[in-house]
């Protein structure tokens, strides 16, 4: 079945350092989303990226969509304590007439001071 | 604007019982969807309600049933409860059915179930 498959499974990285998490899909996505949860909370949604080839910046944060719409990455400019969290990717495929969201597993990231 | 509201936060169950778990979601929202979320599994989808039909259904026994109110609001189900249910399960509103391909989740914070 389709699946979106994200890595690192865990990440823990020093402050100020980069942060780097991938999700690849088996199928092509319509659209991809991330989302951000701290520890103890409930995803947040952070952007969502359409287009093949497209690139969002959000401050140190940077989200890229591959030029065949199955890859994505998040990238995290000098980490900071308050980076700290799991990121989850969410891709919609589209299978029998329906778009289906299906998630990654997500990459939990720890930022040590 | 309220966010998505989910009843109740903690609950403590049994092996056999039943729980109900509540979701409210953000106001005009009409599509909720719910999944369980445990330690190293991420979240997995259970079921998506838009204008009280199920659209979508993941791949969980059929102890496992929901609905949805004319006024959005959904309820999810879990019958005969084993320990493996226990989880936080997490409902999320959106404007829009995933079937249109778009549209960002709004998670509520969350039922937490622990099953002994």
């Amino acid at each position: 079945g389709q699946q979106v498959m994200q890595i690192p499974q865990y990440q823990h990285v020093q402050e100020g350092e980069d942060f780097t998490t991938y999700c690849n899909s088996s199928t092509t996505l319509s659209n991809i989303q991330w989302y951000k949860q701290r520890p103890g909370g409930h995803p947040v949604f952070l952007i969502q990226l359409v287009k093949s080839g497209e690139v969002k910046k959000q401050k140190r944060l940077t989200f890229q969509f591959g030029e065949a719409k199955k890859n994505s990455s998040l990238h995290i400019t000098a980490t900071q304590t308050t980076d700290v969290g799991t990121y989850f990717c969410a891709g919609f495929h589209f299978s029998g007439g329906y778009n289906k969201l299906i998630f990654g597993a997500g990459t939990r990231l720890a930022v040590h001071p | 604007k309220a966010g998505v509201t989910q009843t109740p936060r903690y609950l403590i169950k049994t092996r056999g019982q039943q729980v109900t778990l509540s979701c409210s979601p953000i106001s005009g929202h009409r599509s909720v969807s719910w999944y369980q979320q445990t330690p190293g599994q991420g979240l997995q989808f259970l079921f998506e309600y838009f204008s009280e039909t199920q659209r979508n259904k993941g791949n969980f026994p059929g102890r496992f049933s929901g609905r949805q109110f004319s006024n959005s609001r959904s309820e999810m189900n879990v019958s005969t409860l084993e320990l493996g249910d226990s989880a936080l399960y997490l409902c999320a509103s959106s404007l829009v059915p995933s079937g249109s391909g778009s549209g960002e989740l709004f998670f509520g914070e969350g039922s937490r179930l622990t099953v002994l």
